[in-house]
């Protein structure tokens, strides 16, 4: 089974519009982390945000917030107010149990474009 | 810009032969990660590690292997490529624990025909 799902393999937003970029989980870990990483056209990874497991508050960072649903195993990334320049691939990772070594796992990624 | 220098940026490789990748760092981070990223698939652990000649492997390590022999280099070697390694190699390196991030390098693509 898959850890990571990301089901939208492209999404369309007008600029200045919110969006929501699906991502659900599989883990049987009590302590995991999730993130999400742009990676624009030029082909850098950027580290966006990140949401514990045991905290109880969404992530946001500036434009960017989580909507963390534990139960549902979701953890979908909104942007708020898009922009031209959020037009990228974005990925949703996770990083199981606690572990100083533990690795991140990667969703397929959603590519997302924003238009005028 | 998280001190992780990737080389070479690009390759075009024949099957068969051995190529080498390096990954450097500058912010002496203990955990080290080399991915590949392919279209539908996105981003595979290939082999990672966790200190100087410490290493363990990842999802898709058949065919590649690995080497630390300094904190501030990670060494991918593809043996003997193959078509099927034609991808873009990502590294990856972090202070460990898992609250936290990986900074990513800026990519090597190789292609082997």
């Amino acid at each position: 089974a898959q850890k990571i799902t990301q089901t939208q393999p492209g999404m369309f937003v007008q600029e200045k519009e919110a969006v929501t970029l699906d991502c659900t989980y599989d883990t049987s870990d009590q302590s995991y982390g999730l993130f999400w990483y742009k990676q624009p056209s030029s082909g850098e990874m950027i580290f966006l945000i990140y949401q514990g497991s045991y905290d109880e508050q969404n992530a946001t960072e500036g434009r960017y917030s989580l909507n963390f649903q534990k139960a549902r195993k979701s953890a979908n990334l909104v942007i708020s107010a898009s922009q031209l320049g959020d037009s990228a691939m974005y990925f949703c990772a996770m990083r199981e149990g606690s572990q100083a070594y533990s690795t991140l796992t990667f969703g397929k990624g959603t590519m997302l474009l924003v238009s005028p | 810009d998280a001190g992780i220098t990737q080389s070479p940026r690009h390759k075009v490789t024949e099957t068969g032969t051995p190529v080498t990748l390096r990954c450097h760092q500058t912010e002496n981070h203990r955990y080290m990660y080399w991915y590949r990223q392919d279209p539908g698939h996105g981003l595979r652990l290939i082999h990672y590690s966790y200190g100087v000649k410490d290493t363990d492997k990842g999802e898709v390590s058949d065919g590649y292997s690995v080497s630390r022999s300094k904190t501030e280099d990670f060494l991918l070697t593809l043996e003997s490529a193959t078509s099927s390694q034609t991808s873009v190699y990502f590294c990856a390196i972090s202070v460990g624990g898992g609250n936290t991030e990986a900074f990513f390098g800026q990519g090597t693509r190789l292609t082997v025909v």
